[in-house]
């Protein structure tokens, strides 16, 4: 079945350093592929996504490439800041579900 | 603007109660989903809707869970006989059409605890 597989965290770094979260998935079909954020006390909420292969998804300096290549949509940032403190899921729907990894907790210390 | 409400935020049950938790979707959203979080874990899918259709109940863990949308709009999952292994956050999200590339969006989640 369709499964989404991602870097294990926490993930600590400095402000303004730069942030990759590796993503990769397994899908049957041509997915959609997304990251959602969860801030502490908050719900999920979509941060970007792509719908086919080579398109990029950005918002808030994040981006995402959909590599169909490599199967991967890993998400990066250039210089993060103490706000981007959150767990990020990067999810895949092939067929109306979206299947989820299992998050990585990012830590920005300042 | 409105977003998807679900109460209660918080439950704590006995082992072998029943218990029923609410949904309230964004208005004109046709499509519903309720997905099930386990501590330090991704949502997994439990059941979706498209109006008042049931399409995929696959994801239901035992024939103890169920879920409804009478109306095409507000939806109950509820649990019958709870158990320790059904405590979770119980994530409820709607979005316009089932299209895959459609975004979801998430309400606050329920946490059931089953003591």
């Amino acid at each position: 079945g369709d499964s989404v597989t991602q870097m294990e965290g926490p993930v600590t770094l400095s402000e303004e350093a730069f942030l990759t979260i590796n993503c990769t998935y397994t899908a049957t079909g041509y997915p959609s592929l997304f990251w959602y954020v969860q801030y502490p006390g908050e719900g999920l909420q979509l941060l970007l996504k792509a719908t086919k292969a080579d398109d990029k998804g950005s918002n808030k300096g994040f981006e995402a490439t959909y590599r169909k290549e490599t199967t991967s949509f890993h998400l990066e940032k250039g210089s993060v800041q103490v706000s981007d403190s959150a767990v990020y899921f990067c999810a895949l729907n092939a067929g109306n579900k979206l299947v989820f990894g299992a998050g990585t907790i990012l830590r920005v210390k300042s | 603007g409105a977003g998807v409400s679900q109460s209660p935020r918080y439950k704590v049950a006995k082992r072998g109660q029943d218990v029923a938790l609410r949904c309230d979707p964004i208005s004109g959203h046709v499509s519903l989903f309720w997905y099930q979080q386990a501590l330090g874990q991704g949502p997994e899918f439990l059941t979706y809707f498209q109006n008042e259709a049931q399409l995929d109940k696959s994801g239901l863990p035992s024939d103890r869970f169920f879920a409804e949308r009478p109306e095409g709009s507000v939806s109950t999952l509820k649990i019958q006989r709870t158990q320790q292994e059904d405590s979770a956050v119980y994530l409820c999200a709607s979005s316009l059409s089932l299209a895959a590339y459609n975004e979801q969006f998430f309400g606050p989640g329920t946490r059931l605890t089953v003591l």
